[in-house]
């Protein structure tokens, strides 16, 4: 099967500009998370869908960032103005159900967001 | 909160020989998952290994075993006759609440040939 898909795996925005991350879970895996890597500090939970709905919304850092999942299928992440502090990897994860110790998680190669 | 602490920002390792990558945890749950990833210079997180906290064996997976010792809250992650390929960031995490993953800092191994 199909990993967990996210593009672009790069990209470089000036800030104030607006970015959109893009994450195509892999098929049938009703969990989809992002995480992000600041530089140097660890890897953050920002939110996790259920299908469309947002279950978790806890680790999104300001309303700079708006995350949507369209039918339960892809989810978008925009950050809208992008500040510096933005910059790091984000990651995408997805989960085929909500087991309690499942170790069914699969993560994407991240993109690498760059705010100048 | 649940937290992750890796305490050895890098590491550096003989060709073949084993390492042990260390990980503490703090949570009151009594029910919890431990897991560690790999992340090659390529940039995906590749999943290794994962231990329940009701699990009364160490896992194993291959040349990873994790020793847990739920007293000490200790995870620490063994890589035996490590290799070239293990060159990567290794992150351990722990599975709070329904899904949520919350990770330690990393830890950078360098294996030498």
């Amino acid at each position: 099967e199909a990993g967990v898909t996210q593009f672009p795996s790069h990209s470089v925005i000036e800030k104030g500009q607006t970015v959109t991350l893009r994450c195509d879970p892999i098929s049938g895996h009703d969990n989809l998370y992002w995480y992000r890597r600041v530089m140097g500090k660890e890897i953050k939970f920002l939110l996790h869908f259920v299908k469309e709905s947002k279950q978790d919304e806890s680790g999104m850092p300001n309303n700079r960032f708006l995350a949507e999942r369209t039918g339960g299928t892809y989810s978008t992440l925009k950050v809208q103005p992008a500040e510096l502090e933005d910059s790091g990897v984000y990651f995408c994860a997805s989960s085929q159900r909500q087991g309690v110790f499942n170790y069914g998680y699969t993560f994407g190669s991240g993109t690498r967001l760059t705010v100048v | 909160a649940q937290k992750i602490t890796q305490t050895q920002p890098g590491m550096f390792v003989q060709e073949k020989e084993a390492v042990t990558l260390d990980c503490t945890y703090d949570t009151s749950d009594q029910s919890y998952g431990l897991f560690w990833y790999k992340q090659p210079s390529s940039g995906e997180m590749i999943f290794l290994i994962y231990q329940g906290s009701y699990d009364e064996q160490n896992a194993t997976e291959g040349r990873y075993s994790l020793n847990f010792q739920k007293a000490r809250k200790s995870a620490n992650l063994v890589i035996s006759a490590s290799q070239l390929g293990d060159s990567a960031m290794y992150f351990c995490a722990m599975r709070e609440g329904a899904q949520k993953l919350v990770f330690g800092q990393g830890t950078r191994l360098t294996i030498n040939p």
